[in-house]
């Protein structure tokens, strides 16, 4: 079946750092890959999303390029700021089974 | 505001309780879905609606029950649940429900501790 494996967290920055959140999936076919934030005390929302191999999402200056050949997704920040802190998931949609299958989210805090 | 509303926020129930979750999205869209939240855990999907008919149960227990009266509005009814039932529940909507590259827009979700 689908999976999605996540880096365990949490991850732990200084303002300014760069970020790598590690995502690689298992899918049948060619799924689409979604990164959503969950702020505190808040719903899952979208950050960024990509539907073929080698697309790059990008949102908020976040980034995460589809590598199929590696089946990842990683997401990447080249600058974290405090309000950065959220719980990041990372989610596949694969054909066949339209719903998303979700990994177990990594908790990023970032220090002023 | 994601256009997905979750009432209650917080909610403290015995196991011999019965109460409910109500969702409501106010996005004109046709699919609905349960999600179950617990630390450390992958999100779990419970039940998913589409055009108010259910096409998704997760093989959750019957202690939870869904209501889809109409496409706006999604419930989850709960009855003699469980301590290990306690997590952040969550709602959330989309266009269409048979996309694969459909996004979701989420509630802020229904805290739910059982006593």
């Amino acid at each position: 079946g689908n999976s999605v494996t996540q880096m365990e967290g949490p991850v732990t920055l200084s303002e300014e750092a760069f970020l790598t959140i590690n995502c690689t999936y298992t899918a049948t076919g060619y799924p689409s890959l979604f990164w959503y934030v969950q702020y505190p005390g808040e719903g899952l929302q979208l950050l960024l999303k990509a539907t073929k191999a080698d697309d790059k999402g990008s949102n908020k200056g976040f980034e995460a390029t589809y590598r199929k050949e590696t089946t990842s997704f990683h997401l990447e920040k080249g600058s974290v700021q405090v309000s950065d802190s959220a719980v990041y998931f990372c989610a596949l949609s694969a054909e066949g089974s339209y719903i998303p299958t979700f990994g177990r989210g990594t908790s990023l805090i970032v220090h002023p | 505001e994601t256009g997905v509303t979750q009432t209650p926020r917080h909610l403290v129930m015995g196991m011999t309780n019965k109460k409910s979750l109500k969702c409501e999205q106010h996005l004109g869209h046709n699919a609905m879905y349960w999600y179950k939240q617990s630390a450390k855990k992958p999100l779990e999907l419970m039940f998913v609606y589409s055009l108010e008919e259910r096409v998704e149960n997760n093989s959750v227990p019957s202690r939870f029950s869904p209501e889809c009266p109409n496409s706006s509005h999604l419930f989850l009814h709960l009855h003699t649940l469980q301590p290990e039932d306690s997590a952040l529940y969550l709602c959330a909507s989309s266009q269409d429900g048979g996309l694969a590259n459909e996004k979701l827009f989420f509630g802020s979700g229904t805290q739910l501790s059982v006593l």
